[in-house]
């Protein structure tokens, strides 16, 4: 099974609406990072949090990680059409040299306007 | 700053067949990644240099995937020959250094097929 696990798998919101992806992986890691990809598209990293972190904010994004439940949400408030896209949580593991990241399946989040 | 360059964007060849794929990186950016990214997952880490040496292949299959970044820039993706199960989007990345925390840069990828 994945590192990091999305849910929900699909997420259908309106326009101004906040929208909350969550992510659950398994092993110890250094740090959680987010991406975004738009739809035939490469991967634009959105944000960073370390794993002595609790709470990041990068204009409407706000992510949490919560390492002794192994889990992270990244939330986009006042959601816009443009947000439409896969979202995908990436762990870099602890005990992996390097800079490896571990991939989940992703969030499709579509923004209707 | 000009972003991760990669060629082809689609291919289609048939099964048996070989083909490659070129990755620019970012100027500068000392580490380069290649993942396969198979429709609706999530990319998987194949390959991983840094400069023109390997630091990470254990997900590359050996048998028919190889890769390499002779000048420690410009990489290359190669698989011979080609299964249906190959088809997928290839993603070239790139990090300024390869510490623990550094952002990747993906390119637009190379859509394969094998029919």
């Amino acid at each position: 099974s994945q590192q990091g696990e999305e849910d929900p798998q699909a997420l259908s919101i309106q326009e101004g609406e906040n929208a909350t992806m969550n992510c659950s992986y398994k092993t110890s890691i250094n740090n959680l990072q987010w991406y975004r990809q738009n739809s035939g598209r490469g991967l634009v990293h959105l944000i960073l949090i370390r794993s002595n972190e609790r709470e990041k904010h990068s204009g409407r994004l706000r992510v949490t990680l919560d390492t002794s439940k192994k889990s992270s949400s990244l939330l986009i408030t006042a959601s816009r059409a443009a947000d439409t896209a896969s979202y995908f949580c990436a762990t870099g593991p602890r005990k992996t040299s390097g800079s490896r990241l571990t991939f989940g399946e992703g969030t499709q989040l579509t923004v209707n306007p | 700053e000009a972003g991760v360059a990669q060629s082809p964007r689609y291919k289609i060849i048939e099964k048996r067949q070989s083909v490659a794929f070129w990755c620019n990186p970012i100027s500068g950016h000392a580490t380069l990644y290649w993942y396969q990214q198979i429709l609706g997952q999530g990319p998987k880490l194949l390959i991983q240099f840094q400069n023109n040496g390997v630091v990470d292949d254990s997900q590359l299959p050996k048998d028919r995937f190889s890769a390499e970044r002779l000048k420690g820039v410009d990489s290359t993706l190669k698989i011979q020959p080609a299964k249906l199960e190959d088809s997928a989007v290839y993603l070239c990345a790139s990090s300024g250094g390869a510490g623990l925390y550094n952002e990747q840069f993906f390119g637009p990828g190379t859509r394969l097929t094998v029919l």
